[in-house]
């Protein structure tokens, strides 16, 4: 099994959708979580930090299920400006350093 | 304001030519970090640093080498650029033991000819 593993998708969605996406990760001790978003052609940024059972930051939820081993990013009220790439992040187990999943593509269509 | 800067954006260069990325923080950060960016493959860990002349290999180390003289400093060594280096290289850079200050600089596109 992958450490983190997410769907590539894409996932096309009209504007005002609501969209989730989750993440498995392998590493059950894992503490924190953090979802990335990544615009074309252009580096990755930091979007949310999950330390708990979950974050919110106005239209965007993410959630975690201890007990399967996801997390989830939910999107409500899609905007245009919300097509990206999201990557979902854990840190590894005995290093100081963050296991990226592979990105879930988002197409937000008018 | 955190700032990671990468010396080019877009670098061509020949088969067989030694190619040097540099990568450049000014948060004071101890890890830096270089991965490539491929589609369908995502983020993969070639080299790390956890402080001033330490290094560590990552997930696909062959054909790259990394050199850190100075904290603020992280650079990639490609010695004998081959095709299937062709990629986007991404540096980051956090605090020791704080994985929410992670910072990507901008990018790097690499086409080895």
């Amino acid at each position: 099994r992958k450490e983190v593993e997410q769907d590539p998708g894409p996932f096309n969605v009209p504007e005002g959708a609501t969209v989730a996406f989750n993440c498995t990760y392998s590493n059950s001790a894992s503490q924190s979580f953090f979802w990335y978003r990544q615009d074309c052609r252009k580096e990755p940024k930091l979007l949310m930090s999950v330390y708990s059972s979950g974050n919110e930051d106005g239209r965007f939820t993410a959630q975690l299920n201890r007990a399967s081993q996801y997390i989830s990013l939910l999107i409500r009220d899609s905007k245009l400006s919300d097509s990206a790439t999201y990557l979902c992040a854990v840190p590894s187990r005995n290093t100081d350093k963050l296991i990226f999943g592979t990105g879930t593509r988002l197409q937000v269509f008018p | 304001d955190v700032k990671v800067t990468q010396s080019s954006r877009y670098l061509v260069k020949r088969t067989g030519e030694k190619v040097f990325l540099e990568c450049v923080q000014d948060m004071d950060h101890e890890n830096m970090f270089w991965y490539r960016q491929d589609p369908g493959l995502g983020l993969r860990l070639i080299y790390f640093s956890y402080d001033v002349k330490m290094k560590e290999k990552g997930d696909i180390p062959e054909g790259y080498s990394v050199s850190r003289e100075k904290k603020e400093r992280f650079s990639l060594i490609l010695e004998s650029a081959s095709t299937n280096q062709t990629s986007m290289y991404l540096c980051a850079s956090k605090l020791q033991g704080f994985p929410d200050t992670q910072y990507f600089g901008p990018g790097t596109r690499l086409t080895v000819l």
